[in-house]
């Protein structure tokens, strides 16, 4: 079985600073990656995910993330953080054989001061 | 291409009760998945159909059925409600096919159970 481990539930940044979400996760077989983003009553949108190659995935509104497999970590970073990124971050992981079966993490509540 | 679309948004049901939601997944989906968001227990994967056919279930018990008709379309039942299945029911619909596929979601249906 696989699974996510999303340390803490509450992130600060000031506007302009760094976005450093922490995701490790558990698979006994290769993961497939998945960071997903939830704005108050609304459905999940995929930021970024990681299938194979590259180890640095970018996605939507500047965020990336580095796949590490020797950490079994999936960190989500945002170089300059907006207003608008404050929202719930939620690392999934799902494995072949059941693609569309993800394992997510508890969520992380982004906020972002002026 | 019309995302994903749930239906109703939001239903009050009484304990006892049964609900059905409706799931409209992307043109050209065939896998439709169902996850339950609450806050005590997050994301929680509940079933996964493609081409009519469940392919995937989750841990929850069995009051909680679904269905996928021949044109991908997919509904979730909760029979005898329980306070407790008051949630965030999110569909997600994808290709189904190869790894890592990108995973869709829909808006959601808000049950509350009083």
């Amino acid at each position: 079985a696989q699974s996510v481990t999303q340390l803490g539930s509450h992130v600060s940044v000031s506007e302009g600073a760094l976005v450093l979400l922490r995701c490790n996760y558990s698979s006994s077989v290769p993961p497939y990656l998945f960071w997903y983003v939830q704005y108050p009553n609304q459905g999940l949108q995929l930021l970024l995910k990681y299938t194979t190659g590259a180890t640095l995935v970018k996605g939507i509104n500047g965020f990336e993330a580095e796949f590490k497999k020797s950490e079994t970590s999936f960190h989500l970073t945002k170089p300059s953080a907006h207003m608008s990124d404050a929202a719930e971050y939620f690392c999934a992981v799902s494995v072949a054989g059941a693609n569309s079966k993800l394992t997510f993490g508890k969520g992380i509540t982004l906020s972002v001061r002026p | 291409k019309a995302g994903v679309t749930q239906t109703p948004r939001y239903l009050i049901k009484t304990r006892g009760q049964q609900v059905t939601l409706s799931c409209s997944p992307i043109s050209g989906h065939r896998s439709v998945s169902w996850y339950q968001q609450t806050p005590g227990q997050g994301l929680q994967f509940l079933f996964e159909y493609f081409s009519e056919t469940q392919r995937n279930k989750g841990n929850f018990p069995g009051r909680f059925s679904g269905r996928q008709f021949s044109n991908s379309r997919s509904e979730m039942n909760v029979s005898t409600l329980e306070l407790g299945d008051s949630a965030l029911y999110l569909c997600a619909s994808s290709s189904g096919y190869e790894g890592g596929n990108t995973i869709y979601f829909g808006e959601g249906s808000w049950l509350t159970v009083v």
